[in-house]
């Protein structure tokens, strides 16, 4: 099946930083990928559509300014926390669709402390 | 709205036992509907789907049948294997065309499956 990559696969940082994480389509190109959000013990919810060469998609209730999505290519979009808080920790999961399917990254521990 | 609810886990058997995870869903029109895995340490991958009332899908052992009249999606293995330890999600794919392929999940179910 087609591979989708994700970076960082863990990362900590600080207070009032920002963290940028990367989502790579490996070996076919995404024009649209997804960017979700998991609590613990909870579902994964979907935070914004992401498509290239243009803006993203929020789903209600997700900060644009925080979130910020940028789809520059057919195989990278990147989802970056700025100034981040303990409660954005969390575990984010991109998605790139190919056909009727969606491959799904490794996923991305992002703890704030 | 669309949503996916399935049995809380974590679920815990023993090697060769029988196997059912319950999914139930809420939506709009007929979704489709899909079972992804997550071994430890990696992304989900789909294990399997279903499009239409009454399909199986069927991957590895693992089925789920698509029941219209129940609006459910159970997925079942007959004999489980250690190497089945993951946690598993059931989804639907939105009727909203403006999120493209985006996926509603349940919350997921952890199994262990014991030597």
């Amino acid at each position: 099946g087609a591979v989708v990559s994700q970076h960082p696969s863990r990362v900590i940082c600080k207070s009032g930083t920002s963290v940028k994480i990367e989502c790579r389509s490996l070996d076919f190109q995404a024009t649209t990928m997804f960017w979700y959000r998991q609590f613990p013990k909870q579902s994964l919810m979907l935070m914004a559509t992401s498509n290239e060469g243009s803006k993203a998609t929020y789903e209600q209730g997700v900060e644009k300014d925080k979130f910020l999505i940028n789809h520059a290519s057919l195989t990278l979009s990147t989802l970056t926390v700025t100034s981040a808080h303990p409660e954005d920790s969390s575990f984010y999961i991109c998605s790139a669709r190919r056909d009727r399917e969606a491959f799904f990254g490794q996923g991305t521990r992002l703890t704030v402390v | 709205g669309n949503s996916v609810t399935q049995m809380e886990g974590p679920v815990t058997l023993s090697e060769e036992a029988f196997l059912t995870i319950n999914c139930t869903y809420t939506a709009t029109g007929y979704p489709s509907l899909f079972w992804y895995v997550q071994y430890p340490g990696e992304g989900l991958q789909l294990l399997l789907k279903a499009t239409k009332a009454d399909d199986k899908g069927s991957n590895k052992g693992f089925e789920a049948t698509y029941r219209k009249e129940t609006t459910s999606f159970h997925l079942e293995k007959g004999s489980v294997q250690v190497s089945d330890s993951a946690v598993y999600f059931c989804a639907l794919l939105r009727s909203n065309s403006n999120s493209g392929y985006a996926l509603n999940f349940g919350k997921g179910t952890s199994l262990l499956v014991t030597p």
